[in-house]
């Protein structure tokens, strides 16, 4: 079965500064999809970013980016220039892209403080 | 953005009493699902949906609960016999094929 393991329960990060928070997985396929949600504490799960795991290159939007080490079966999110407004529960997931199974899997979260 | 809408948002019942949880997906999604999160912990997969039917189930997801799309665009989670421990915050998502979107959560309090 797959797991998904956020190993830092909290993080802070100055506003303005960069922030990486750590996801690791582990599976036993090959083909899959990778997310990083945000919680806000209005509760209602965003989606950040995606990574297909047959794609090489990193994903990026905006001020998020992945660092996707798919041998290592590592998928961290990197926040730029952070702002307040980025203050969060911050969610990795994955998904079976073959398996026929269309859950998403979840870990515990990373509750990320933005310091004014 | 399209939204996936849950009511009621708040839900305060007594123990062994049946409760509904109710959800609008977004209208030409395929998978439904549904999620809990206790105290703002992990959150935990209870059961997917597809084609009209359960998909897959998790083992939290046992004889107490069930599913329905009771007309093509609502999609409810209905817990027959409440327990304090069923006491957690229930997401519906629906999905196309490479994004979930939740709703907002329904707050459910055993007491």
């Amino acid at each position: 079965a797959q797991t998904v393991t956020q190993s830092q329960p909290e993080m802070s990060v100055q506003e303005a500064e960069t922030v990486t928070l750590s996801c690791t997985y582990d599976t036993s396929e090959s083909d899959y999809y990778l997310f990083w949600y945000k919680q806000p504490p209005s509760r209602q799960m965003i989606l950040v970013i995606r990574q297909e795991a047959y794609k090489q290159q990193n994903a990026t939007e905006n001020r998020f980016s992945v660092n996707f080490q798919k041998a290592a079966k590592s998928f961290s999110l990197k926040i730029s220039d952070s702002q307040l407004g980025d203050a969060a529960m911050y969610f990795c997931a994955y998904r079976s892209a073959t398996s026929g199974t269309y859950k998403y899997i979840f870990g515990t979260g990373t509750r990320l403080k933005v310091l004014a | 953005e399209p939204e996936v809408t849950q009511t009621p948002s708040h839900q305060v019942t007594q123990m062994g009493q049946e409760v509904i949880l109710r959800c609008v997906p977004i209208s030409n999604h395929l998978y439904f699902y549904w999620y809990r999160q206790i105290l703002g912990q992990k959150v935990e997969f209870l059961v997917s949906f597809y084609n009209n039917e359960i998909s897959e189930k998790s083992e939290i997801f046992d004889d107490q609960f069930s599913v329905e799309r009771p007309d093509g665009s609502n999609f409810t989670l209905k817990i027959r016999s409440t327990k304090l421990e069923d006491s957690a915050m229930y997401f519906c998502a629906s999905s196309e094929a490479l994004r979930a979107f939740f709703g907002q959560g329904t707050r459910l309090t055993v007491v």
